[in-house]
């Protein structure tokens, strides 16, 4: 389809183990948008690319987040050590250009369990 | 700290009616005001946006009104329908990245 894709749709993970998301994003989207979301809250933003580059990474709750975007497509959330409070669903939304004022497309997004 | 809320986590709504959906902020940064839609195991879904300079913005049935002094937007829906049933989430920006309440579940009533 043409819409944002996220793989996978599903991953359970033990604590401490290593995890990586997948966003392929919208064709010719500049900009790629991560954001979390636990239950029961709104989605968090953790990271904002414009193309290749993280224009905004505040919203990285500490050292074992870390997200690449290499090519300026396809972007991919790593997450070292995983704890249990990581649960939750990641969201990956692209949009043509930066800024509010150009619609972001979501992907249905990855939940993540940490067991 | 939230800098958008939404302090009511859900609303029922008989079909036919208006519905008001209520979001407050608390930074006076932010230039642009959205509203996204989500229903179970989608992503949300854009729905209709507001610039700061603004104080409404009509699409359809959906209208979103911005009072800037008091830091308060909401979003209306007239007449509702069976499929506005979601939650709705308020957005906020200042201009890059995208800030969102926490979400108001809509029931419509039949």
């Amino acid at each position: 389809g043409a819409g944002v894709s996220q793989t996978p749709s599903n991953k359970v993970t033990e604590k401490g183990k290593y995890v990586e998301l997948r966003c392929d994003p919208i064709s010719g989207h500049t900009a790629l948008y991560w954001y979390r979301q636990s239950l029961g809250q709104g989605p968090e933003f953790l990271i904002y690319f414009q193309g290749t580059g993280a224009a905004d990474d505040s919203g990285l709750p500490n050292d074992r987040f870390f997200a690449v975007r290499p090519e300026g497509s396809v972007s991919t959330l790593k997450i070292q050590r995983t704890e249990r409070g990581d649960s939750a669903v990641y969201l990956c939304a692209s949009s043509l250009n930066p800024g509010p004022n150009t619609e972001a497309f979501f992907g249905q997004g990855t939940r993540l369990t940490v067991v | 700290d939230q800098q958008v809320k939404q302090n009511s986590p859900s609303l029922s709504v008989q079909e036919g009616r208006i519905s008001i959906l209520n979001c407050d902020y608390t930074n006076s940064m932010f230039d642009y005001f959205l509203w996204y839609k989500k229903y179970p195991a989608e992503g949300p879904t854009f729905l209709i946006s507001i610039s700061s300079i603004k104080d409404k913005n009509e699409d359809g049935r959906f209208t979103v009104f911005l009072n800037k002094s008091a830091k308060h937007l909401s979003l209306h829906i007239v007449p509702s329908q069976p499929g506005d049933s979601a939650v709705y989430f308020c957005a906020a920006s200042p201009g890059d990245k995208i800030i969102f309440g926490k979400g108001t579940r809509l029931h419509i009533l039949p």
